[in-house]
């Protein structure tokens, strides 16, 4: 257990819908990332926070946006989606905002119909 | 990120050591070497990370080349929930933020 918490565990929704996706990082850890993996193109970064702020970004799309709220848990929310949407996500986490060793949450899989 | 090179996949007996090589031959000075491993659907998880001495925790040992061009990442008794996909990443120490994911070593433990 990474201590990093992901919910909702599986997502089932249509095209054209919209998805909020939750996670908290390790108690302690300021920066949270967003990463994407898909059959076809392996584990993509998508996004990363630091302490409220966005810090990098990565191939996000623009119907993809991302939150840090004060207590530091963080939202992905993905809109108007479409089937190629479908897939794992992840949320890791880290103390600073400049170390390579993320924690990873379980995931959430969503499936878009 | 300096490129890394590793074999697809790799077999091992359980109770036997593993070791899976990982070439990266146009590393920098200050890069870093770290493995990941990814058990089937799982998130990915962080094993260990060294710059040029030999590195060990309770998960693994990873021994870096003289050169730095190469490394091997030793899981010394695996067991069959070693099973995983294990991931070699270059990277500066204080880079932050995107870990980049290639292809990895599929590596099977077998009864």
């Amino acid at each position: 257990d990474s201590g990093v918490t992901q919910t909702p565990k599986h997502l089932i929704t249509a095209t054209g819908q919209r998805v909020t996706l939750r996670c908290s990082p390790r108690s302690g850890d300021l920066s949270v990332y967003w990463y994407q993996q898909s059959l076809d193109q392996g584990l993509q970064f998508l996004i990363q926070y630091y302490n409220g702020e966005e810090r990098a970004k990565g191939n996000i799309l623009e119907r993809f946006s991302a939150q840090q709220f004060p207590d530091l848990h963080s939202e992905l929310n993905l809109s108007s989606l479409e089937l190629g949407d479908s897939a794992l996500y992840f949320c890791a986490s880290s103390f600073a905002g400049t170390t390579n060793e993320q924690y990873f949450g379980p995931g959430t899989r969503l499936t878009v119909t | 990120d300096a490129k890394t090179t590793q074999p697809p996949s790799m077999d091992c007996a359980e109770g036997r050591a593993a070791n899976l090589p990982c070439n990266h031959s146009t590393i920098s000075g200050n890069e870093y070497v770290y493995w990941y491993r990814q058990i089937h659907s799982q998130g990915p998880q962080y094993i260990i990370h060294g710059l040029k001495n030999n590195e060990t925790n309770e998960m693994a040992s990873l021994i870096i080349t003289e050169d730095r061009k190469s490394s091997t990442l030793i899981l010394p008794h695996a067991t069959l929930r070693d099973t995983a996909v294990y991931y070699c990443i270059v990277r500066a120490g204080t880079s932050g933020s995107r870990l980049t994911f290639g292809e990895g070593t599929q590596l099977t433990v077998n009864p």
